[in-house]
């Protein structure tokens, strides 16, 4: 197992169009978490997944976001009709749950959003 | 809610020296974890050190350690015998202990840590 992986590393889109950013976690986490960074910042918390079921999202995430963990697997999240303000770099993370001796994030290296 | 404060946007270290990274939050709750993370350029963020909010003694990964002062909501880390492998962008951050809760992070806003040879 190679970590969390992320792809795309970087992505280029005109205002308008949507994205769709995918995650791999490490295979026998069962959590797995959507954060936002942007420049000089540190990460906002979006969403987060137990297993195939979204737990929680942030108010952050507008209707325009939505995520998916089918099978409990990877994760993708999609973007529609983006804005220049979506311009920032989406984490991924996985963990444990609690009582699996889990308590510290294994992040991916992102993905890069640019909306032109 | 519970929020994580930086207010070092920057700081500078010689090599071999030893450099304190600031970090305050607010929380009415009693049990928690705090993190560092260290994200170098470019590179995906990588836990550094964690700290239990029930636990006194403080936290020690090799070169780094951590103060934990629960009663004035501090959490800093101090790296010694820094080197140049140690610039980065360095993040508190909080998260509850409670097991029906999601365990976001809420960070900071970070403290980039140049490294002069």
């Amino acid at each position: 197992d190679t970590g969390v992986s992320q792809n795309p590393r970087h992505k280029i889109t005109k205002r308008g169009q949507n994205v769709t950013f995918r995650c791999d976690p490490i295979s026998e986490h069962n959590r797995l978490y959507w954060y936002r960074q942007t420049l000089g910042q540190g990460p906002e918390f979006l969403t987060y997944f137990q297993n195939e079921a979204q737990l929680e999202k942030s108010r952050l995430l507008s209707d325009r976001f939505s995520a998916e963990r089918p099978k409990g697997s990877f994760s993708t999240l999609e973007i529609q009709r983006t804005e220049q303000g979506d311009s920032a770099m989406y984490l991924c993370a996985s963990s444990l749950a609690l009582g699996q001796g889990g308590y510290g994030y294994t992040f991916g290296s992102g993905t890069r959003l640019t909306v032109v | 809610a519970q929020t994580v404060t930086q207010s070092q946007p920057e700081m500078s270290v010689q090599e071999a020296e030893t450099v304190t990274l600031s970090c305050t939050y607010d929380t009415s709750e009693s049990d928690y974890y705090l993190f560092w993370y260290k994200q170098p350029p470019s590179r995906q963020m990588i836990l550094v050190i964690r700290q239990e909010a029930y636990k006194q003694q403080n936290a020690t990964e090799n070169r780094f350690s951590v103060n934990f002062q629960k009663a004035a909501k501090s959490f800093s880390l101090k790296i010694s015998d820094s080197q140049l492998g140690d610039a980065a962008m360095y993040f508190c951050a909080y998260r509850r202990a409670h097991t029906d809760s999601s365990y976001k992070l809420i960070f900071g806003s970070g403290t980039r840590l140049l490294v002069r040879p």
